[in-house]
């Protein structure tokens, strides 16, 4: 089945610091991608929509200047946390969908990177 | 209205029982109805998925009911297994499955031996 690989799965940063995750498609290519954060024992909460080559669309309350989205190819999506604090701390997920798929039927995601943020 | 409601918040099977969760929507414009699966510390990875054309889908030991009048749609899981123990995800989206996704608030679901 396809793959969205997620990296790094694990990160601990000093708060003040940045951090970069990727998300990436490896077998097929994704003109749309989702960021996704989840706190313990909640549901996904979407944070941006990134489309390859435009700005990513962010959902309400999310600071775009914080968390910084890259969708420069068709396969691979950053999101960068900028100038991180421990509230950042949480769960972050990304998904891709298959631009040759139906839709959300082939919405795949990727296996969620776990910040903490000291 | 966006929302989806899942219930129950959290479930207790005996191994081999059948597993069932709820899920509710409002928005009569959702065409495409995934349930997803997610283990601690994973991402979540799509179970099963029907669209409103059809009352019904079974996969192996998954199946979707779905009914259109009442927006409802409910999992049931038969023969529940320990390994079956994760939290699911309902989830609804329009625009022929385009749109973003609406996610419940999930179901930890545990199968004791």
């Amino acid at each position: 089945g396809a793959v969205v690989s997620q990296h790094p799965s694990r990160v601990i940063c000093k708060s003040g610091t940045s951090v970069k995750i990727e998300c990436r498609s490896l077998d097929f290519q994704a003109t749309t991608m989702f960021w996704y954060r989840q706190f313990p024992k909640q549901s996904l909460m979407l944070m941006a929509t990134s489309n390859e080559g435009s700005k990513a669309t962010y959902e309400q309350g999310v600071e775009k200047d914080k968390f910084l989205i890259n969708h420069a190819s068709l396969t691979l999506s950053t999101l960068t946390v900028t100038s991180a604090h421990p509230e950042d701390s949480s769960f972050y997920i990304c998904s891709a969908r298959d631009s040759q798929g139906m839709g959300n039927e082939k919405l795949f995601f990727g296996s969620g990177t776990q910040l903490s943020v000291l | 209205q966006q929302q989806v409601k899942q219930s129950p918040q959290s479930l207790i099977v005996q191994k081999g029982g059948i597993s069932i969760i709820n899920c509710a929507y409002e928005n009569t414009a959702f065409d495409y109805f995934p349930w997803y699966q997610q283990f601690p510390g994973k991402g979540p990875a799509l179970l099963i998925a029907i669209r409103p054309d059809v009352s019904e889908k079974k996969e192996g030991r998954f199946t979707i009911s779905f009914n259109k009048s009442a927006k409802q749609f409910s999992l049931h899981i038969m023969d529940s297994q320990p390994g079956d123990s994760a939290t699911y995800f309902c989830a609804a989206s329009m625009n022929s499955g385009y749109s973003t996704l609406t996610f419940g608030k999930g179901t930890m679901l545990l199968v004791s031996p």
